[in-house]
């Protein structure tokens, strides 16, 4: 059974940065190359939210147009290991962030794949920030 | 963006009975080319991640009981949890992934009544 596990907490200063990781372990078989892993977030007492994601068989990120400016995903099948990097921080970006693994469908032969549900996600990683 | 909304806000339901639960998306979800609705639930319990539920609007995710189903189709979808047991108090929420940016329902509490 595939699990994901997330990087430890962390307080930030506005207008920081921020870099959250995310590993696979156990069974995690074809996770990074079949499967996208995508990012979601959750306010205090909120909702959730899409940040985007990455396909580690093809290494381009897809952000929502709402972090376009200041996001960075990364990932890396050889070590099968992802990342979240969040910049100019806000009180906003107060949240529990979430990887999670997404399974994706390839149309053709090239790189564009779409994004489909989320059946793997690690427990979070909580972001403050704060001054 | 698709919007999705959920109603009610929150649910109180009598142990052994039925909770229904609507997720409403601004604009059809269904991909004609493979007829199947883009469509997810999930399950949050306080303090933990989502559980995938069901998927394709209606296929339930290997070990969900099967008082979970999923129903629906067009723009309109719902959750039902037949026989309700504690243990199924949660917030759940719905997702479409027809097009991205995917976009969740804004949840709705299930509590026992």
């Amino acid at each position: 059974q595939v699990q994901l596990v997330q990087s430890g907490n962390e307080v930030k200063k506005p207008g920081s940065s921020v870099r959250v990781s995310c590993k696979g372990s156990g069974d995690i078989g074809d996770t990074f190359i079949k499967y996208a892993i995508g990012w979601v977030r959750q306010a205090p007492g909120q909702g959730l939210e899409w940040m985007g994601g990455i396909a580690p068989l093809f290494g381009t990120p897809q952000y929502a147009q709402k972090f376009q400016d200041r996001v960075k995903m990364i990932a890396d099948r050889s070590t099968g290991t992802a990342s979240l990097e969040l910049s100019r921080l806000t009180s906003e970006d107060t949240a529990v962030y979430y990887c999670t693994r997404t399974s994706i469908a390839v149309p053709g032969s090239g790189p564009a794949y779409y994004f489909y549900f989320m059946d793997v996600w690690a427990k979070g990683t909580t972001v403050t920030v704060s001054s | 963006d698709i919007v999705m909304t959920q109603s009610p806000d929150s649910l109180t339901v009598s142990l052994g009975e039925t909770a229904t639960i609507n997720c409403k998306s601004s604009q059809n979800v269904l991909d004609t080319s493979k007829n199947e609705h883009f469509l997810a639930w999930y399950q949050q319990k306080a303090g933990q991640p989502p559980k995938l539920l069901i998927y394709w609007a209606s296929t339930r995710e290997s070990g969900v009981p099967d008082r979970f189903s999923g129903s629906g189709s067009g723009t309109d979808f719902s959750l039902t949890i037949s026989s309700l047991q504690a243990d199924d108090v949660a917030v759940y929420y719905c997702q479409q992934y027809y097009s991205s940016p995917l976009t969740f329902g804004g949840g709705t509490k299930v509590e026992i009544k």
